[in-house]
């Protein structure tokens, strides 16, 4: 069965710390790993995509890993900011067609 | 370039009845994905529609299905509503759902079943 996990469920993080969150899949024949960024009540945020012969992406403070012989990915964010407070979810992508494959997401906190 | 928008944005309904919720893709996107959203569950695929074709198909009831039009909107029908179908309801787009593509997802429609 294809299952995505994520930990920690939440964090809590002072001003301008660096951060790792964890994403870890069953599954290794994935076709891309997308992180995603959701803020309550509202939808999904695409933040980045991996595909599956990448071993990493970069944007802004942000820079996401894939590993796929271990099944894992990180999201690290640097100088993390209170506006980064919401909730991170990774999602694998098994085939073509759109379904992907959640983890139960990483509710994050940044303090002033 | 607009985003992906949806339709009503919430929703309150009585067991037993049965909604319709809309989905308009951005311009130019002709694969649409359907998932729900629940604290207990997280979030799960529904179905996926290209070029008006169901193609995947998530493990849910049949009384949810869906349809796309050919400008590429889609709705998505619940009947006989339960409890356990209170959910947030989104819908993603991209130009063909292929492996390399980045979904983008809409504010979603918020469902209230009472």
């Amino acid at each position: 069965k294809q299952e995505v996990t994520q930990i920690p469920a939440a964090l809590s993080v002072p001003e301008g710390e660096n951060l790792v969150l964890n994403c870890s899949f069953t599954d290794s024949a994935i076709y891309n790993l997308q992180w995603f960024r959701q803020d309550p009540g509202k939808g999904l945020t695409s933040l980045l995509l991996i595909q599956s012969s990448q071993r990493e992406q970069t944007s802004g403070r942000l820079n996401a890993s894939l590993d796929k012989s271990s099944g894992r990915s990180t999201l690290y964010i640097a100088a993390s900011q209170p506006g980064d407070s919401a909730t991170y979810l990774c999602a694998a992508l098994y085939n073509q067609g759109g379904k992907l494959i959640f983890g139960q997401g990483t509710e994050l906190s940044v303090k002033p | 370039k607009a985003g992906v928008t949806q339709t009503p944005r919430y929703l309150i309904k009585t067991r037993g009845q049965q909604v319709t919720l809309s989905c308009s893709p951005i311009s130019g996107h002709r694969s649409v994905s359907w998932y729900q959203q629940t604290p207990g569950q997280g979030l799960q695929f529904l179905f996926e529609y290209f070029s008006e074709t169901q193609r995947n198909k998530g493990n849910f009831p049949g009384r949810f299905s869906g349809r796309q039009f050919s400008n590429s909107r889609s709705e998505m029908n619940v009947s006989t509503l339960e409890l356990g179908d209170s959910a947030l309801y989104l819908c993603a787009s991209s130009k063909e759902g292929g492996w390399l593509e980045t979904q983008y997802f809409g504010p979603g429609t918020r469902l209230l079943v009472l």
